[in-house]
């Protein structure tokens, strides 16, 4: 099955600076690799997504890159507020054929610090 | 067009009862996911339905936990006997079947606490 790695645990950034988060999976068929932000509480969100026919997608301050061939993909929020404290987790689905769950990796911390 | 609806949000159960999760899938969503929780830590899968059909449940326990989506009504999570270590929050998550519209987006969660 599936296995999602991703990185740092935890990630402290000074207001303003740019975060980055890695993920790499493990099967290659996987397609859709969607990014949630879970605040102390509540339940994930999701807040960008990318599917393997494209290698990068921006919205506002956040993208998103991926690379099949490496199999990983990251997440990269700019100009950090401290409203982007939470923690984020990637995923990784195979739509076609026969579907896959959605497999998580372990999370981000991500901390961000006046 | 509603959200992920779980209930309850909140269950408290003695050890041994039974505890029943309910999560009704948004509007056109035919795919549910269950997830769990434990404070500080990631989501673990449970298990993956489509209408009537288990796809996986690899993630499940292979007693005590058992789950449903019917071809009416809400998928149910279904605890039996339960013990202080299913104390967690449970989230599910729907979405579409086919390949182009995929997003799964999750319900507010139910959090289980067993005393």
């Amino acid at each position: 099955g599936e296995n999602v790695e991703q990185h740092p645990s935890t990630l402290s950034v000074q207001e303003g600076d740019s975060a980055v988060i890695k993920c790499t999976y493990s099967d290659s068929a996987s397609n859709y690799f969607p990014w949630y932000k879970q605040e102390l509480g509540k339940r994930p969100q999701l807040i960008i997504d990318i599917r393997s026919n494209v290698g990068e997608k921006k919205d506002q301050r956040i993208a998103v890159t991926l690379n099949k061939t490496a199999k990983h993909f990251s997440l990269h929020i700019t100009e950090t507020q401290p409203e982007d404290s939470a923690v984020y987790f990637c995923a990784a689905k195979r739509t076609t054929g026969t579907a896959s769950k959605l497999t998580f990796g372990t999370g981000t911390r991500l901390q961000v610090t006046l | 067009n509603a959200g992920v609806m779980q209930n309850p949000r909140h269950l408290v159960r003695r050890r041994g009862q039974e505890a029943r999760l309910r999560c009704s899938p948004m509007k056109g969503h035919s795919h549910v996911y269950w997830y769990r929780q434990l404070p500080e830590e990631g989501l673990k899968f449970m298990v993956y339905l489509q209408k009537e059909n288990i796809i996986d449940e690899s993630g499940m326990p292979k007693e005590r936990f058992s789950a449903e989506f019917p071809k009416e009504g809400p998928s149910i999570l279904r605890i039996q006997q339960v013990v202080r270590g299913d104390s967690a929050a449970y989230f599910c998550a729907s979405s579409p079947s086919g390949v182009v519209n995929t997003e799964a987006f999750f319900g507010q969660g139910t959090r289980l606490t067993v005393v």
